[in-house]
């Protein structure tokens, strides 16, 4: 158990819609990441934010955000879903008692149909 | 495009045999981290090898580091049927945002009972 905290562990979803993606970071941690996971694409950093602030964008589509709240907890929200949207989206956290180390959670599955 | 492409694509030895992959890098590195993927499940940190670290050993994991090649191998020995995974190598870049990783596409590593 990685200590971060992801939910829904499963979403299946219609085209069109909008879902948003719970984390809990390990306790302490003030960095929190997400990365989406595709067969064709691989393992693709999204975005991070450091204690409430974004810190660093990856491929973050426009229809996609995310903050990060004061109790640090994490949301990902994706909107005007499309079906290449299907993916595992994970989040992972890390602090200053784990250096550079990053901690995955067991990740969402989303499938929009 | 990816920072670390992780080689071979896919492996398959016997148990008790040892399994060596392999990771390249484009750019400068503060870091590498090898992680683990069992199918569907978080990513597992395995390893963190510094830039000025040529080779760490954890268990039966063994992580080597050339930055003059910018390349990582992963040796895990004595090899046991659940170290079947996915394998991922990631990079920690000099002057990339705080502790954003790169990921490999991966290593799928099955090992026959």
């Amino acid at each position: 158990d990685s200590g971060v905290t992801q939910t829904p562990k499963h979403l299946i979803t219609a085209t069109g819609q909008r879902v948003t993606l719970r984390c809990s970071p390990r306790s302490g941690d003030l960095s929190v990441y997400w990365y989406q996971q595709s067969l064709d694409q691989g393992l693709q950093f999204l975005i991070q934010y450091y204690n409430g602030e974004e810190r660093a964008k990856g491929n973050i589509l426009e229809r996609f955000s995310a903050q990060q709240f004061p109790d640090l907890h994490s949301e990902l929200n994706l909107s005007s879903l499309e079906l290449g949207d299907s993916a595992l989206y994970f989040c992972a956290s890390s602090g200053q008692s784990s250096g550079n180390t990053i901690y995955f959670g067991e990740g969402s599955w989303l499938t929009v149909v | 495009s990816q920072q670390g492409e992780e080689d071979p694509q896919a492996l398959s030895i016997q148990e008790g045999e040892n399994a060596t992959m392999n990771c390249s890098y484009k750019t400068s590195i503060n870091n590498l981290q090898w992680y683990r993927q069992n199918s569907g499940r978080g990513l597992v940190h395995l390893i963190l090898i510094r830039s000025n670290e040529r080779e760490k050993h954890s268990g039966r994991l063994r992580v080597t580091l050339d930055t003059s090649k910018k390349s990582s191998s992963l040796l895990i020995t004595a090899s046991r049927a659940a170290d079947t995974a996915s394998y991922f190598c990631a990079t920690d870049a000099v002057g990339g945002a705080n502790s954003k990783l790169t990921f490999g596409k991966g290593i799928t590593l099955s090992v026959r009972p």
